[in-house]
């Protein structure tokens, strides 16, 4: 299953929102996880399950779809969101990824 | 508290070998089917393998199918990574992260990494 997660790059200001996109080349029903990646610490998993915030997740941060769309949605941007997201499918090996979305402080 | 500690990373040429392993605590290992995932530099992630709980099922990507093994010692709660025939393309940072469990193959742990690289 190919993960095309757009857009690559996004540039915002904090107290902004934001979305980023994954797109699946088939249905993966809602298995879907969204990861936040930030240098010097270890990949944070936010959602699974489309939608599920995992614990310790704040909920600014929300998911959405099933299928084959799905979006990571960011409200009111704080300072230690600004990170590369990725999307990850896990309905059938092999499991892919999207390719990122830096998310950079404008 | 989870902990995953990769280790064996290095430089290696072109062709030749090397083993990674993982080292986990905090959890019942024998409980969780693992994982290794990598990350090339300035790329994303590219999932690698999969080992069940017991080692009865285990899955690859194709980019590594027939070069690396992937295996596990409960006893010693590790997580091992025999790669083969390396090339410069497999040069990367290597997670190994545990599923989470009941068939659903998300990654709440990742370890920080080991580097590999391949080059002469």
């Amino acid at each position: 299953v190919q993960m095309t997660q757009s857009p690559s790059y996004l540039a915002a200001s904090p107290g902004e929102s934001v979305s980023i996109s994954c797109k699946a080349s088939k249905s993966i029903s809602n298995n879907l996880a969204w990861y936040q990646e930030k240098p010097g610490k270890a990949n944070k998993l936010l959602i699974h399950s489309g939608s599920t915030l995992q614990s310790g997740t704040p909920s600014r941060f929300s998911g959405s779809g099933s299928g084959t769309d799905f979006t990571l949605t960011i409200r009111s941007l704080e300072s230690e969101d600004f990170a590369v997201y990725y999307c990850q499918q896990y309905n059938e090996y092999p499991l892919t990824f999207g390719s990122g979305t830096k998310l950079e402080i404008k | 508290e989870v902990q995953l500690v990769e280790s064996g990373g290095g430089l290696v040429q072109p062709g030749r070998s090397l083993k990674l392993s993982c080292v986990a605590s905090g959890f019942t290992f024998s409980n969780y089917g693992m994982n290794w995932i990598r990350q090339a530099p300035g790329k994303g992630l590219e999932w690698v393998a999969y080992i069940s709980s017991g080692s009865s099922y285990i899955y690859y990507a194709e980019t590594v199918k027939g070069r690396f093994t992937i295996s596990r010692d409960n006893a010693k709660n590790t997580l091992y990574l025999q790669m083969t025939s390396l090339r410069s393309e497999d040069t990367a940072l290597y997670y190994c992260a545990r599923d989470h469990g009941y068939n659903r193959h998300w990654f709440a742990y990742w370890g920080q990494g080991t580097l590999v690289t391949v080059s002469s």
